[in-house]
């Protein structure tokens, strides 16, 4: 069965850094491009980052950039996404979702690792 | 970018048939995705390409496109169907969500 389980969330201060990672099991990691979708606590979906299969490229939302890296670990069957200088609106459930080329369209999300930037 | 617009809430009877839409400037030039999503879990897909099903997913479960509006239709709605409802198309290089409807069943 297809799984991603994230972790690394927590409360953080604002301006301080956190790192998610995400491991995969079921499907052949290497193969699929990943992405990161947060959610605020009872608002909506928003897409966080992408990155390709290879690790080769990455993309981010505008609210995000400069400050998250995207990154993976293909040995290891792990995604990660370092965040730096952490606002509070940067406050929500992140996601790690696996993206399908045959459906293009997320296939597999994880549970969530929630991630509150708070003083 | 551009924006996807879901109504926020839809309300139907049980057995009965709900459609929520999702309208966007030059979405009848993008495939659409549809999640369902439950409260305290994660999204999951239920349409793709505008009206195809993932294995898995109930034939109660259909998508359809009209122009710039895509259309998810949910026929003999049950009560475990109340959920959240996105919808999704890609700009590029973003995923971009519709704001989410929240279907009840009354």
């Amino acid at each position: 069965e297809m799984e991603l389980a994230e972790s690394g969330g927590g409360l953080v201060q604002p301006g301080g850094s956190l790192r998610l990672s995400c491991a995969a099991s079921g499907f052949t990691f290497r193969n699929y491009w990943m992405h990161w979708v947060r959610q605020v606590p009872g608002k909506g979906l928003m897409w966080v980052s992408r990155i390709k299969s290879d690790g080769s490229t990455t993309a981010y939302a505008d609210s995000v950039k400069g400050r998250f890296t995207i990154s993976r670990d293909n040995a290891k069957d792990t995604l990660y996404l370092q965040m730096n200088s952490l606002r509070a609106e940067d406050t929500a459930m992140y996601f790690c979702v696996k993206f399908s080329g045959n459906y293009d369209a997320y296939d597999i999300w994880g549970q969530g690792t929630l991630v509150t930037v708070s003083s | 970018s551009f924006e996807l617009t879901q109504p926020p809430s839809v309300s139907v009877s049980p057995g009965q048939t709900a459609s929520i839409t999702c309208s966007g400037d030059n979405l009848g030039q993008k495939y659409a995705s549809w999640y369902q999503q439950k409260p305290g879990q994660s999204p999951v897909l239920l349409i793709y390409h505008d009206t195809k099903r993932p294995s898995g997913i109930p034939e109660r479960f259909s998508g359809s496109t009209s122009g710039n509006t895509a259309t998810l239709t949910i026929t003999v709605t049950q009560a475990t169907d109340e959920a959240d409802y996105y919808c999704q198309a890609w700009g590029s290089p973003a995923a971009m969500f519709g704001g989410g409807t929240k279907l009840t069943v009354l």
